[in-house]
């Protein structure tokens, strides 16, 4: 199942500028998460926002959160030629008897020199 | 240093050759899982455990088995690997402070069935 859903599927813009990637959701959660992955390799966490918050930043990162649009988006200001990789929301909620992560299908990043 | 180990990381075999991935952890984390990923489907989870001897399906467990005898290790076993299980496979970890919490990914292991 899939609950995420990111907007775009792919951004390409130039350093120096900012990137908004957004995140849609169906169900109810207790948090949505937003990780990078590299090209080929294992996810990293970037920052974790609890359905009772409404903002959160980290560095240049800044997500928000409304739960009444059931949306998440995600900042990345003046971005950098290595912030280049896909990005995925994911969604906590309990499902099917226990809590779990469901993963979008990304959006993928090109920030070019 | 804090990480998930996986091995091998990539894998090129046959069909109906039983195959083992590693996975192990050294951050003393409760909760472990392995997804796959393909594209355009983002990852999805094949199983999970909550503790040592504790496992249960995830989403997509089907042709797959797990186990959990030791905190540390959840080695993801295909009996007969088929085609369809050609995928990028992680393993991830988390400690179980809130859940769903943080999950530190391992690198990944490619594997090809032909």
């Amino acid at each position: 199942s899939q609950q995420g859903e990111e907007d775009p599927q792919a951004l390409s813009i130039q350093e120096g500028e900012n990137a908004t990637m957004n995140c849609s959701y169906k169900t109810s959660i207790n948090n949505l998460q937003w990780y990078r992955q590299n090209s080929g390799r294992g996810l990293v966490h970037l920052i974790l926002i609890r359905s009772n918050e409404r903002e959160k930043h980290s560095g240049r990162l800044r997500v928000t959160l409304d739960t009444s649009k059931k949306s998440s988006s995600l900042l990345i200001t003046a971005s950098r030629a290595a912030d280049t990789a896909s990005y995925f929301c994911a969604t906590g909620e309990f499902s099917g008897g226990y809590n779990k992560l469901i993963f979008g299908a990304g959006t993928r990043l090109a920030v070019h020199p | 240093e804090a990480q998930v180990t996986q091995n091998p990381r990539y894998l090129i075999t046959v069909t109906g050759k039983k195959l083992t991935v590693t996975c192990s952890q050294n951050m003393n984390h409760e909760y472990m899982s392995w997804y796959r990923q393909d594209p355009g489907l983002g990852l999805r989870q094949i199983y999970y455990s909550m503790n040592v001897e504790v496992t249960d399906k995830g989403d997509v467990p089907e042709g797959y088995k797990v186990s959990r005898k030791e905190k540390r290790n959840f080695p993801l076993i295909l009996e007969s690997p088929s085609p369809n299980q050609t995928s990028l496979y992680f393993c991830a970890s988390s400690p179980i402070r809130e859940v769903p919490n943080e999950q530190f990914f391992g690198p990944g292991t490619r594997l090809t069935v032909l």
